[in-house]
C-alpha cells in the first residue's frame, strides 16, 4: 500500500498568488481530513469528508480556503489568494470504517512557503 | 482554543533516562489516541486507550489513561536517541483533537 500521497511536498510562493495542495488517500478509506501544523498553533483540523462529503469545515480559517473532494481517491485544498500567514506545514489523513477509534493514516505533508 | 494541554512542550534528556509526559483535558474524552511524528513526516499511531484506568505497553513505552478519562500520560523507559520526536495525543469526542505535543530530544 503507497499510503497516503500529498503533492506537491514544497511550495513557495509570493503572497497573492493561488496555491493547491493535493491529497490521494489510502484506497478505499472512507474519512479523509485537512490538517494544518505550525510551532505556534501545532496541528489543527482545518476540514474533513465523509464519503466525499465535507462535514466539518469549522476549522477553515477564512473564505480564502477551500476544499473539494471530487471522488473517493482524491482531494485538493486550495488558497486563494495566499498570505505569509499561511505558511505551514499542510497534512492530509484518511481513516477507514473503524469510526472514532480508527487509525489516521497521514500523509508526508506539503510545506508551504508564502513570500 | 486548545483542547488539550501536553506538557511539558520540549523535553530534552540523555540516553538512558525514563521521562514521562502529560495531556490533560477538563473535558472527558471517548477514547484518547497517542501518535509520533519524526522531522519531515506525518503523525503516527501508536496506541489508542479507551477505558478509564486502562494502562497499554509498547516496548519501553507505557501508555496510561486516567481513572475520570479526562487525562493520559505517556511514560518512557530508558530512553534511546531513536524515540526523539514530537509526541502527540488527541482526544475523541464527537471528532477528534490534537494537542500542541510534546517535542522529545533524547542525547545519545
Amino acid at each position: 500500500d503507497a499510503g497516503v500521497i500529498q503533492s506537491p511536498r514544497h511550495e513557495v510562493t509570493e503572497m497573492g498568488q493561488e496555491v493547491t495542495l493535493r491529497c490521494k488517500p489510502i484506497s478505499g478509506h472512507d474519512y479523509l481530513f485537512w490538517y494544518r501544523q505550525t510551532m505556534m498553533r501545532g496541528l489543527e483540523l482545518l476540514i474533513y469528508f465523509n464519503n466525499n462529503v465535507p462535514i466539518d469545515d469549522s476549522g477553515m480559517p477564512e473564505d480564502r480556503f477551500s476544499a473539494k473532494m471530487p471522488n473517493a481517491s482524491f482531494s485538493t485544498l486550495k488558497i486563494q489568494p495566499s498570505e505569509p500567514r499561511d505558511s505551514a506545514v499542510y497534512f492530509c489523513a484518511s481513516k477507514g470504517q473503524g469510526g472514532a477509534l480508527g487509525e489516521q493514516f497521514f500523509g508526508p505533508g506539503t510545506r508551504l512557503t508564502v513570500l | 482554543t486548545q483542547l488539550l494541554e501536553q506538557s511539558p512542550q520540549f523535553l530534552s534528556i540523555q540516553e538512558g533516562e525514563n521521562l514521562t509526559v502529560y495531556c490533560n483535558s477538563s473535558s472527558v474524552f471517548s477514547s484518547l489516541q497517542w501518535y509520533r511524528q519524526e522531522p519531515g513526516e506525518g503523525p503516527v499511531l501508536l496506541v489508542t486507550v479507551v477505558t478509564g484506568g486502562e494502562v497499554k505497553k509498547l516496548k519501553r513505552l507505557t501508555f496510561q489513561f486516567g481513572d475520570a478519562r479526562k487525562d493520559s500520560s505517556l511514560h518512557i523507559t530508558a530512553a534511546q536517541p531513536g524515540d526523539t520526536g514530537l509526541y502527540l495525543c488527541a482526544g475523541v469526542w464527537d471528532d477528534m483533537r490534537f494537542g500542541a505535543g510534546t517535542r522529545l530530544t533524547v542525547k545519545p
